[in-house]
């Protein structure tokens, strides 16, 4: 079965870190690029960043650049979200999703079950 | 402020037709493909349609999308009680130089 499961998530205060993890089985990871979507409660979808397959080329939105740092591990079919510098409007559950490989689209197509962040004093 | 404008909410009565409009610009509906997801209570997104108008495997042929200048489409005919849900557009946007989502619409059916 192709799947993506998130872990990592919790409770942390402002400024603190955090670091998601998402394992992929039932497909090759490795060919795929991948994405982070979060949503924070009660309002919509927001992409954070995207890594290609080979890791060669990164985004980030404007919100989360120079604060959170996404990589993967191909060999453990793993990717990451390092979060730094938490905010309190970085709280939201965290998705990761697959990409369906067409450049420059938001196509994603495999999605795992969120990851919770609520960053709070 | 999404960069994508999507009406709220929707409704419609079992079996009718009901569409859901995403307003964009040159930057990215104008001249990116457009995607459809459907957020089910309490579940992960699903993508319903890609590039405009394909359905993944295992989509009904219920939902269609069109793409016209800087405006989409999302058709659901046929409406039935389990397509209540929250609908967003997306689409790689040139300017932010990543993909953005519409601000979400919420379906109920009667």
């Amino acid at each position: 079965e192709v799947q993506l499961v998130e872990s990592g998530g919790g409770l942390v205060q402002p400024g603190g870190s955090l670091r998601l993890s998402c394992a992929a089985s039932g497909f090759s990871f490795n060919v795929y690029a991948m994405n982070w979507v979060r949503q924070a409660p009660g309002k919509g979808l927001e992409w954070v960043s995207y890594l290609s397959s080979s890791s060669r080329t990164i985004f980030y939105a404007d919100s989360v650049r120079g604060r959170f740092t996404i990589s993967r591990d191909n060999a453990k079919n793993s990717l990451f979200l390092q979060m730094n510098s938490l905010r309190d409007e970085d709280t939201a559950v965290y998705y990761c999703a697959r990409d369906v490989g067409i450049p420059y689209n938001a196509a994603f197509d495999i999605w795992g079950q969120g990851a919770m962040v609520i960053v709070s004093s | 402020q999404s960069v994508l404008t999507q009406p709220p909410s929707a409704s419609g009565t079992p079996g009718q037709r009901v569409t859901i409009s995403c307003s964009g610009s040159s930057s990215n509906i104008g001249s990116k493909a457009v995607n459809w997801y459907q957020q089910l209570p309490g579940t992960a997104p699903k993508l319903l349609i890609y590039t405009n108008n394909q359905r993944p495997s295992g989509v009904p042929d219920r939902f269609s999308g069109s793409k016209s200048g800087t405006s989409a489409s999302l058709a659901i005919s046929g409406l039935q009680s389990e397509d209540e849900a929250d609908y967003y557009c997306a689409v790689w946007d040139d300017s932010l130089d990543g993909p953005v989502f519409g601000g979400g619409t919420k379906l109920t059916v009667l």
